[in-house]
């Protein structure tokens, strides 16, 4: 059945390391997104993609690089620029709707933890 | 500078009861509105919608108001049941420009008690 994965659910890095995150979808959307949640705090926008092969920040892109090669998968980096990476990441996809507005579909997440 | 907000961070309701969830919202640009429902360590789920055009939404034991003129939306969740018991975002859309940038707020974690 149709959804978005994310892998790992929980990684662990040391401080100074470059992380890749994975996300994945097979619901054949064209739009996919990348959140960022702290806690007490609501999701926020890292970058989002709305075609292949094009992609643009978010409010918090900072010390973030994504790639979108393909439809089904767009990757998070969080490099060692980030100053506080420690944050549950969630991946998000959509659909433009012509006539009516298509929500977006979470990923399940990944807690990044650096050590 | 946050646009959408939630100034109740938990909300405690007894089963069977009505939960009211408000968010408030500064950008007047904003013309659609989404909540969503969020257990621990998963993604959140969408709930229900509406759109700027319409003052209320429902959808079963779910019905989202909107007060444009006071920026203000809903949620009412009646009758409140255990499983109901998570967090809720508002969030909200500028479908006119940067499309499917959502604005989310802080979120209301609801308790249902016995």
């Amino acid at each position: 059945d149709g959804g978005i994965t994310q892998s790992p659910k929980y990684l662990f890095r040391k401080e100074g390391q470059n992380v890749t995150l994975s996300c994945e979808q097979n619901l054949n959307h064209d739009a996919m997104y990348w959140y960022r949640q702290d806690p007490g705090q609501g999701l926020r926008l890292i970058y989002y993609s709305q075609i292949v092969n094009d992609f643009q920040k978010g409010d918090i892109a900072e010390g973030y690089s994504v790639s979108r090669e393909k439809k089904e998968s767009f990757p998070l980096t969080v490099t060692s620029a980030q100053k506080n990476p420690t944050a549950f990441y969630l991946c998000a996809s959509s659909t433009p709707g012509l006539a009516i507005y298509n929500e977006q579909f979470f990923g399940p997440g990944t807690r990044l933890t650096v050590l | 500078d946050q646009q959408v907000k939630q100034n109740s961070p938990s909300l405690s309701v007894q089963e069977g009861r009505i939960s009211i969830l408000n968010c408030d919202y500064t950008n007047s640009m904003f013309d659609y509105f989404l909540w969503y429902k969020k257990y621990p360590a998963e993604g959140p789920t969408f709930l229900i919608s509406i759109s700027s055009i319409k003052d209320k939404n429902e959808d079963g034991r779910f019905t989202v108001f909107l007060n444009k003129s006071a920026k203000h939306l809903s949620l009412h969740i009646v009758p409140s049941q255990p499983g109901d018991s998570a967090v809720y975002f508002c969030a909200a859309d500028t479908t006119t420009d940067s499309w499917g940038k959502l604005q989310f707020g802080a979120g209301t974690q609801v308790v249902v008690t016995p």
